[in-house]
């Protein structure tokens, strides 16, 4: 599949601590996404970008940042971490056509502790 | 806000059966797009079948088709013949149909077992 990779695949960290959570993608696709999954929630979006240092809000943004310096690296960072954080986190990547397949990365899962 | 409700939080089928996950949608909108997911116990999501709102005839790739009625906000997948590696998590999602940014609004999510 496409080249999108996330790390770390595994984190445990501690609740008030900075995280950052990295998405690199080599398909040169302008759009990222950052989801993050939860039982009973399904995937919901918590920032995109539309381009290098063009990014957005999403569903559920609070307590999260994002920085898109490079158009192939997409940083979600969790300035402090709470154990409402815990979630396994999917970077997301695509050109922009409507009806497109999303490329998915495999995921981070994060505890927050 | 658009909504996705799948009710369905697991459903077993066996081996070559059929079977048929629910999803249901609230939009005001016109024009969208609708997707099924599947979440295999590696986590990839890997897509399995697309629909266009103003596209009247269902979606069909190989095993899998939907049932897609508009009127009803009403998009089921249906499985035939079912086998072991389409056991995993399914999940619906919806896109508005405007502006280039694909944010996909994803339901809950339905567990699939597969029995041999």
């Amino acid at each position: 599949d496409a080249g999108i990779t996330q790390s770390p695949r595994h984190k445990v960290t501690e609740t008030g601590t900075p995280v950052t959570l990295r998405c690199h993608q080599t398909e040169n696709h302008r759009y990222m996404y950052w989801y993050r999954q939860d039982p009973g929630h399904g995937l919901r979006l918590i920032h995109y970008s539309y381009g290098v240092k063009d990014t957005d809000k999403g569903e559920v943004s609070d307590g999260y940042s994002v920085s898109r310096s490079k158009t192939e690296d997409f940083l979600l960072t969790l300035e402090s971490a709470t154990s409402s954080q815990t979630s396994v986190y999917f970077c997301a990547t695509g050109q922009g056509a409507p009806n497109e397949k999303l490329f998915f990365g495999s995921g981070t899962q994060l505890s927050v502790l | 806000a658009q909504t996705v409700t799948q009710s369905q939080p697991e459903m077993s089928v066996q081996e070559a059966e059929t079977v048929t996950l629910s999803c249901t949608y609230d939009t005001s909108e016109s024009d969208y797009y609708l997707f099924w997911y599947k979440q295999p116990p590696s986590r990839q999501m890997i897509l399995v079948i697309r629909q266009e709102a103003y596209k009247q005839q269902n979606a069909t790739e190989n095993r899998f088709s939907v049932n897609f009625q508009k009127a009803a906000k009403s998009f089921s997948l249906k499985i035939s013949d079912s086998q072991l590696g389409d056991a995993a998590m399914y999940f619906c999602a919806y896109r508005s149909g405007g502006g280039a940014t694909n944010k996909l609004i994803f339901g809950t999510g339905t567990l699939l077992a597969v029995q041999p």
